[in-house]
C-alpha cells in the first residue's frame, strides 16, 4: 500500500462546476498536510495547508479527517485556470520526510 | 521571491555517462533536496542536505550521489547513467522542515538512451 494515495483522474469538469479530491495516508502519526498544485511540465507550488479544523481560501476548501486518515480538497466555481495536477503532501511531525501523492489531474473545460 | 534555479532543463545522455545536475538557490536556505518524479509514483526523495558538506540519503539514493560545497548550491551526480534514471528531477530548498516553506526549481528532464 502506498503511503499517500490519490485518485489519478483525470477529472474533466465544465467551468463553474464543483469538484472534490480525496487523498488517503497510511501513517497515523502524520502531523502536517498540504495541497500543492503542479502545472504541466512545471514545478509543484504550495496551494494551501490543511488544518485540523478545516480551512478555506477563496474557492478552495481543505479538510482533514484524522479518524479515517484522509484529506480533501474542494474547488467551487471551477475556472479554466484551475486545470492542473493537485498533489497531496503529508509530513510526519518535525521530520524531513515529506510524502507526496502521485497527484490528481484536473481539466476544466469551457 | 525565492528563486531555485536548475541550470539544465532538458538533457539527453547516453548509458554509462556521468551526469551532473546543478541547483542554486538565492535565499540562504539551510535545507536543500533532490527529488525525482515519475508518472504514477509521485515525488521520491533521493538525497537532502541540511548544511554545507552535510548530506542524508532519501528513499532512493542508489545510483546517485550529491555534493554541497557551498550553501547555495546542491549538485546531483549520476556516476553512470542508466535508462531507468530517465525521469524529471526536481531540486528544492527550504528554511525549515515544515512542508509549507519548501520551494522547487522548475525541474530537469533527463532522458538516458
Amino acid at each position: 500500500r502506498k503511503e499517500v494515495e490519490q485518485d489519478p483522474g483525470p477529472f474533466n469538469v465544465p467551468e463553474g462546476a464543483t469538484v472534490a479530491f480525496n487523498c488517503t495516508y497510511s501513517n497515523s502519526a502524520s502531523q502536517s498536510f498540504f495541497w500543492y498544485r503542479q502545472d504541466c511540465r512545471k514545478e509543484p507550488k504550495l496551494l494551501m495547508s490543511v488544518y485540523s479544523s478545516g480551512n478555506e481560501d477563496g474557492r478552495f476548501t481543505a479538510q482533514l479527517n484524522r479518524a479515517s486518515q484522509y484529506i480533501s480538497l474542494l474547488i467551487r466555481d471551477s475556472k479554466l485556470s484551475d486545470s492542473a495536477t493537485y498533489l497531496c503532501v503529508v509530513l510526519p511531525y518535525n521530520n524531513n520526510d515529506m510524502r507526496f501523492g502521485a497527484g490528481t489531474r484536473l481539466t476544466v473545460k469551457p | 521571491d525565492v528563486k531555485v534555479t536548475q541550470s539544465s532543463r532538458y538533457l539527453v545522455k547516453r548509458t554509462g555517462e556521468k551526469v551532473f545536475l546543478e541547483c542554486v538557490q538565492d535565499m540562504d536556505h539551510e535545507n536543500m533536496f533532490w527529488y525525482r518524479q515519475d508518472p504514477g509514483l509521485g515525488l521520491r526523495l533521493i538525497y537532502f542536505s541540511y548544511d554545507v558538506k552535510m548530506k542524508e540519503k532519501g528513499d532512493i539514493p542508489e545510483g546517485y550521489s550529491v555534493s554541497r560545497e557551498k550553501k547555495e548550491r546542491f549538485s546531483l551526480i549520476l556516476e553512470s547513467a542508466s535508462t531507468n534514471q530517465t525521469s524529471m528531477y526536481l531540486c528544492a530548498s527550504s528554511t525549515d522542515l515544515s512542508g509549507n516553506t519548501i520551494y522547487f526549481g522548475e525541474g530537469s528532464w533527463l532522458t538516458v538512451v
